[in-house]
């Protein structure tokens, strides 16, 4: 099985709103990213997970923050956001952290802020 | 710095047409690996291949091929026989031996006509 699952695949929220992205992985692995990605543009790495705890956050607002709650889930916790924060998040798992190893992506979760 | 070109934005081909996609990098590092994936309209990033740095062979799968040619710093990827199904955006990207981080061309996008 090498599928990264993403729920919802698709979210309108509006610049008050919480909410909340979730991605699963049944894989093993003991890395996984979020990524977002503009329109025709390539994926941004936002954060990385390494055996759960945060490796990386690359200067990401705080409006966005990660929760790794054990080695096959991760989550996107939305607070405030902005329009230009619409976008499609990607979030992806590899076997370890470092990119000598494939990263499995999952479909994707299309935001809209309104 | 590590640098991954994808010169060609678009590409538009007839079905049963040969296609090839190309990607340059730049690295100073000696151990490195390289990636394609493929990204349909659905969205999920898919895994198409993992090359390393000592490995130069050039490698076939199915209707796929890559020439990966480290004199050039290229690895290019071509379709046989395109189909409208190859209809997608194309990305390389490259990874460090201790690096924890993908760095992404800008990606090509692939159209097969009918």
């Amino acid at each position: 099985d090498t599928e990264v699952t993403q729920t919802p695949k698709h979210l309108v929220m509006g610049m008050t709103n919480k909410k909340s992205l979730k991605c699963e992985q049944h894989m093993g692995h003991r890395a996984m990213y979020w990524y977002k990605q503009k329109a025709k543009k390539p994926p941004e790495l936002m954060f990385v997970y390494s055996y759960e705890k945060l490796s990386i956050n690359e200067s990401v607002p705080s409006r966005f923050s990660p929760e790794c709650p054990n080695s096959s889930l991760l989550n996107l916790h939305l607070h405030a956001l902005q329009p230009e924060d619409s976008a499609l998040y990607l979030c992806a798992s590899s076997q370890f952290e470092q990119t000598n190893t494939e990263a499995f992506f999952g479909q994707g979760t299309r935001l809209t802020v309104v | 710095a590590q640098k991954v070109t994808q010169a060609q934005t678009e590409i538009s081909v007839v079905e049963k047409e040969d296609v090839t996609l190309d990607c340059v990098y730049e690295t100073r590092d000696t151990t490195y690996y390289l990636f394609w994936y493929k990204q349909p309209p659905s969205g999920e990033l898919v895994f198409l291949i993992r090359r390393n740095s000592f490995d130069e062979q050039n490698e076939i799968s199915g209707r796929y091929s890559w020439n990966f040619q480290k004199s050039t710093s290229s690895f290019n990827f071509t379709i046989t026989a395109s189909q409208v199904v190859d209809s997608a955006v194309y990305f390389c990207a490259l990874g460090l031996e201790y690096g924890n981080k993908l760095v992404f061309g800008a990606g090509t996008i692939l159209r097969v006509k009918s």
